[in-house]
């Protein structure tokens, strides 16, 4: 069974850093499988924040984020980060970690091998920004 | 960026009733690159539906999905207590994932 735990999330105040961690088990986390992190405000609908490839070559992210957030793996010790700088108040959310169920290569040319959608979720990690 | 469109907003409906939700996308969408998933409160999202036709592993055949090009459908045949929730449609394309804005299913 896919197990995702998210961690890191709390309260930072404006142009504050965090960094979140998703901890993956169950599949073979660097066995070509892209890794997401999608955001939801409170009472609002899902955002997808940034993606990255089952090796870490490639990388995706939301104009919101671009710039400002930064996605890395680390394959051996099976987990997923996150590092949010320049922090905003819209950037408050619950923080999901999801699998995808296939890898998007970006080799020239993107590949997507498998599909793009998400098969496995964390349960989520609350972050404020708030003076 | 490929907008998705979701209609109702809102679907008040009794159990036992069939739910028809909409999405629709500003360009044409891969059938491949298209799904739903159901959300609950205080829950992570579940899916429910991929590639726009196919039940997810566990998902119940009442569910089923259709569609293509810009429009695609998520049909509930016989809406069971637990199925009352929020659904969202997601598609891929441009390197980037996008949802729509959410069909909430609540009991009329």
């Amino acid at each position: 069974e896919v197990q995702l735990l998210e961690s890191g999330g709390g309260l930072v105040q404006p142009g504050g850093s965090l960094r979140l961690s998703c901890a993956a088990s169950g599949f073979t986390f660097g066995g070509g499988y892209t890794m997401s992190w999608v955001r939801q405000a409170p009472g609002k609908g899902l955002e997808w924040v940034s993606s990255i490839s089952g090796s870490g070559g490639s990388t995706y992210y939301a104009d919101s984020v671009k710039g400002r957030f930064t996605v890395s793996r680390d394959n051996s010790k099976n987990t997923l980060f996150l590092q949010m700088n320049s922090l905003r108040a819209e950037d408050t959310a619950v923080y999901y970690c999801a699998k995808v169920d296939g890898d998007l290569i970006m080799f020239g040319e993107l590949i997507v091998e498998g599909q793009p959608f998400f098969d496995s979720w964390g349960q989520g990690t609350l972050v404020t920004v708030s003076s | 960026e490929i907008v998705l469109t979701q209609s109702p907003g809102t679907l008040s409906l009794s159990p036992g009733d069939g739910a028809t939700l909409s999405c629709r996308a500003s360009q044409s969408v891969s059938s491949s690159y298209l799904a739903w998933y159901q959300q609950k409160p205080g829950q992570p999202p579940r899916l429910l539906i991929y590639g726009a036709s196919s039940r997810a592993t566990g998902i119940p055949d009442r569910f089923s999905g259709s569609g293509s090009g810009t429009d695609f459908t998520l049909t509930i045949s016989r809406l069971e207590p637990e199925d009352f929730a929020v659904y969202y449609c997601q598609q891929f394309g441009g390197s980037q994932f996008t949802f729509g804005p959410g069909t909430k299913v609540d009991i009329k």
